[in-house]
């Protein structure tokens, strides 16, 4: 199966910081990833999928990028809503695996 | 709009069975292919099945196979996990998922999730 690990577990930001997370693969799965937003008690939301494409009504603010084993998702201006944990998930195989979640909390 | 909602969840023993069912509407069911996957409490998100939009295609995670049987009925737009053996593990909330209609993997669509909790 193919590992992903997100880093870091948990991040501390205020309204209006730029955040970066990091997903790693353990090996290469070209652009076959997709980021998810989750808030307590809700399913997750699609957000990015293919590496860098945006899913329909998610706003601009989040964007993806790489490809291979390292990818990050970024949110250019952390606004209210967007405290959640945001997982990566790979599906270069049908046996998809998901990072272990990021929880990005209030600074 | 896409709905997916499902159900069976409950309280079962250890050793026990359960059928979870995830009732879709708002699309053309029988185009798409599905799957289920768990989030045990305080825990991520772990895939556990899917099935393509015909049956011909299912695939299982290990820590469920033979043990898990997915199935569908296109006829009815309904999803199915039957859950035999459970053991405490096997704890969590179950979501229905749909992939994104160009063949990946893409988790477009969840239900709201259904509660599993095998005790004693």
């Amino acid at each position: 199966d193919i590992q992903m690990t997100q880093s870091p577990s948990t991040l501390s930001a205020s309204v209006g910081d730029r955040v970066t997370i990091t997903c790693r693969a353990s090996q290469s799965i070209s652009s076959w990833l997709a980021w998810y937003q989750q808030k307590p008690g809700k399913a997750p939301k699609l957000l990015i999928y293919d590496a860098s494409s945006l899913e329909s009504g998610v706003p601009s603010r989040f964007s993806g990028s790489g490809s291979g084993t390292e990818f990050t998702l970024t949110i250019s201006s952390l606004q209210p809503d967007d405290f959640a944990t945001y997982y990566c998930q790979q599906y270069n195989s049908y046996w998809v695996t998901f990072g272990q979640g990021t929880k990005v909390e209030i600074k | 709009e896409v709905q997916l909602v499902e159900s069976g969840g409950g309280l079962v023993q250890p050793g026990g069975s359960l059928r979870l069912s995830c009732a879709a509407s708002g699309f053309t069911f029988s185009s798409y292919s599905m799957n289920w996957v768990r989030q045990a409490p305080g825990k991520g998100l772990e895939w556990v099945s899917y099935i393509s939009s015909s049956s011909s295609t299912i695939y299982y995670a290990d820590s469920v196979k033979g043990r898990f049987t997915i199935s569908r009925d296109n006829a009815k737009n309904s999803l199915y996990l039957q859950m035999n053996s459970l053991r405490a593990e096997d704890t969590a909330v179950y979501y229905c998922a749909r992939d994104n209609g160009m063949g990946q993997l893409v988790l477009s669509y969840w239900g709201q999730g259904t509660l599993v909790t095998v005790s004693s």
